[in-house]
């Protein structure tokens, strides 16, 4: 199990450039988050679906971040005309619902480190 | 909105020594709370869960929690360099047959010293 695994790891865009960030989850896994990191802020929530459904997008800034996800096997993180402030590593996590046999914890890919300069 | 606050911000241990972590949420709705360790320049990987009050031990590594005051604490006996890392706590619900969004705490930055 190859775990989940992100790409591109690094990620350098100009200002007003678009980023679009993949995520693959562990298979079987029926929960994916997406996260970003930064010193200051943290390991900050953005979206989060179950079974391909959108269920929670509260952390998302509204007007340039979306995220999809179109099959079982891929989520993208999108961000329209990126900005320096969006610098940060981005990270994908998949788990197992409650009740399914096996580790339910949150596993993290190695992340994407997007630069806006 | 709910909050994980972790203490303290960082630690310095000895060599052998135990080191000694707290995380408060906010929400009295949490069922999960989650312990996670990221070293540096890698990604966070889950260490111990916990949702039962009272206590869990796995190796060198103690988990305990009260779900009463929403406070669990981590304890790591016999500290060894290689557990030098950021150690982030979070707290999750379960709705709907699933986990919610885990909300991180700050993280604390535990250095074992030789």
């Amino acid at each position: 199990n190859a775990g989940v695994i992100q790409t591109p790891r690094h990620k350098v865009t100009g200002k007003g450039q678009e980023a679009t960030l993949w995520c693959e989850p562990i298979s079987g896994h029926s929960a994916v988050f997406w996260y970003r990191q930064t010193i200051v802020q943290g390991l900050e929530f953005l979206t989060y679906f179950r079974n391909q459904a959108p269920i929670d997008d509260s952390g998302m800034p509204k007007e340039r971040f979306s995220a999809q996800m179109p099959n079982q096997s891929h989520s993208t993180l999108k961000i329209q005309s990126t900005q320096p402030q969006d610098s940060a590593v981005y990270l994908c996590a998949s788990s197992l619902a409650p009740g399914q046999v096996g580790n339910q914890a949150p596993l993290f890919g190695e992340g994407t480190r997007l630069s806006v300069l | 909105q709910q909050k994980v606050q972790q203490s303290p911000e960082s630690l310095i241990v000895p060599e052998g020594g135990m080191a000694s972590l707290n995380c408060t949420s906010s929400d009295r709705n949490v069922d999960y709370f989650w312990w996670y360790r990221q070293h540096s320049g890698k990604s966070p990987k889950m260490l111990m869960s916990i949702f039962s009050n009272g206590e869990k031990e796995e190796g060198r590594f103690t988990v305990h929690l009260n779900k009463a005051s929403l406070h669990t604490s981590l304890h790591i006996r016999d500290s060894q360099p290689s557990d030098s890392a950021l150690y982030l706590c979070a707290a999750s619900m379960i709705a709907s047959s699933s986990f919610s969004k885990l909300v991180f705490g700050q993280g604390t930055s535990l250095s074992v010293v030789p």
